[in-house]
């Protein structure tokens, strides 16, 4: 079965610390990435995605992730967190022959970013 | 901006009740998703809808059923609640042309059966 992995569950850093989040996929043909960011009390929202082309996609406030095909692994980065980074965040997959759209989604990863 | 809204934020009900959810985006989107989120097990998909009055069983779909009367409205059923159906629910949308594949989440129905 199609499954995505996010290896950190919990991870804590200092402000201005480099930030990296793990995402790995089981699925041996095209997809289509994404990263969503929950907020406290607020709703899932979209960081970043990756359809085709540059494997190094950015997004919002600051965060970028790589695609890296031979690794099925879509890694989110920041150089540089701040406080207000502070969430979960998910990695999500859809297998591009589904038409259905539907997202497989990791367990998230809780970030706690200290001032 | 796409919106996506729920029904209600925070919700309590009894063992044995019929608890409806409603999901109501504003886009004209004809995909409409069903997740539920549960601590440390991510966002795992319910039912999904591509069109009115049609339906697709997620990958948990067991003891909830889904109804799609109108385009914008994506109704959620627990047909008969269970302890183990305490959760964070999330409906989402998705259009079908653009190929953007982004899906839009609403803020999410936290459900408690006591």
């Amino acid at each position: 079965a199609q499954s995505v992995s996010q290896h950190n569950h919990h991870v804590i850093l200092s402000e201005a610390a480099s930030l990296e989040l793990g995402c790995n996929y089981s699925y041996g043909g095209t997809v289509n990435l994404f990263w969503y960011v929950q907020y406290p009390g607020q709703h899932l929202q979209l960081l970043l995605k990756y359809f085709s082309g540059d494997p190094l996609v950015k997004g919002i406030k600051g965060f970028e992730a790589e695609f890296i095909k031979s690794k099925f692994s879509f890694n989110l980065r920041k150089p540089s967190v701040q406080w207000s980074d502070t969430a979960e965040y998910f990695c999500a997959v859809n297998p591009r022959m589904d038409s259905s759209y539907k997202l497989i989604f990791g367990s998230g990863t809780r970030l706690l970013v200290r001032p | 901006d796409v919106k996506v809204t729920q029904s209600s934020r925070y919700l309590v009900k009894r063992t044995g009740e019929k608890v409806f959810l409603e999901c109501v985006q504003d886009m004209d989107h004809e995909n409409m998703f069903w997740y539920r989120q549960d601590p440390g097990l991510g966002l795992r998909l319910i039912y999904f809808s591509y069109d009115v009055k049609m339906k697709e069983k997620g990958d948990i779909p067991e003891g909830y059923s889904v109804s799609r009367e109108k385009k914008e409205r994506f109704s959620l059923i627990l047909e008969s609640a269970s302890t183990n159906q305490t959760s964070m629910y999330l409906c989402a949308s998705k259009g079908s042309s653009g190929g953007t594949y982004e899906q839009y989440f609403g803020p999410g129905t936290r459900l408690t059966v006591t």
